[in-house]
């Protein structure tokens, strides 16, 4: 149980285009999600918190007109990347919890790329 | 400044070698303490997770952790490693109220020789 799908796990794009990426809870509700970006070589960091039905909570620092996140339902987070430039390119991960239980799960993770 | 730290940046061990994977953080109250691990290009993998009780946990893959309260550390430990066990591994911990998001270590990225 507690499974975390993400698609797609590897994008190239072009610059200048928008960019699509989707996390779903497979067998359990997640009211709040959480996006992440890996730079080569370094820890996650959290980019905003997604909670179902209300507005992101984005962290300093991190553009919420360029990443765009959406929770429409309690098992989908979407994370648009705007307009995308080569410096966007990077690692993208979403995480969600089925409870205390179960901890929190992560999915496996998008490489994006734009050209 | 609340953080997590993982002291070492690259580890190396021989195969059927011991291993501990230090963690440390730095909460007022002691939070809930994760180790993740991630294969290259991959996403991250539970291995075990203490929220209290036995400060000993035990998780996947052979691996444990030892809560230490007065050294508010988190080490990770197996005590024979294997090829597949080459990989990042991460530290996290979700400080207060679970459903916080998590702070992640840098992470201590491992390598196994023959």
């Amino acid at each position: 149980g507690a499974v975390v799908s993400q698609h797609p796990s590897r994008v190239i794009c072009k610059s200048g285009t928008s960019v699509k990426i989707e996390c779903r809870s497979l067998d359990f509700q997640a009211t709040t999600m959480f996006w992440y970006r890996q730079f080569p070589k370094k820890s996650l960091m959290l980019m905003a918190t997604s909670n179902e039905g209300s507005k992101a909570t984005y962290e300093q620092g991190v553009e919420k007109d360029k990443f765009l996140i959406n929770h429409a339902s309690l098992t989908l987070s979407t994370l648009t990347v705007t307009s995308a430039h080569p410096e966007d390119s990077s690692f993208y991960i979403c995480s969600a919890s089925a409870g205390l239980d179960y901890g929190y799960t992560f999915g496996s993770g998008t490489r994006l790329t734009v050209v | 400044a609340q953080s997590v730290t993982q002291p070492d940046i690259h580890i190396t061990v021989s195969e059927g070698a011991s291993l501990e994977l230090r963690c440390n953080y730095s909460y007022g109250a002691t939070p809930y303490l994760f180790w993740y691990v991630q294969s290259p290009g991959q996403g991250l993998q539970l291995l075990l997770k203490y929220f209290s009780g036995d400060t000993l946990v035990q998780g996947i893959k052979g691996f444990e952790a030892e809560f230490k309260r007065s050294q508010s550390s988190f080490n990770l430990r197996k005590p024979s490693v294997h090829w597949s066990d080459a990989a990042e591994y991460f530290c996290a911990v979700v400080p207060d109220n679970y459903g916080q998001n998590f702070v992640f270590g840098p992470g201590t990225r491992l390598s196994v020789l023959p």
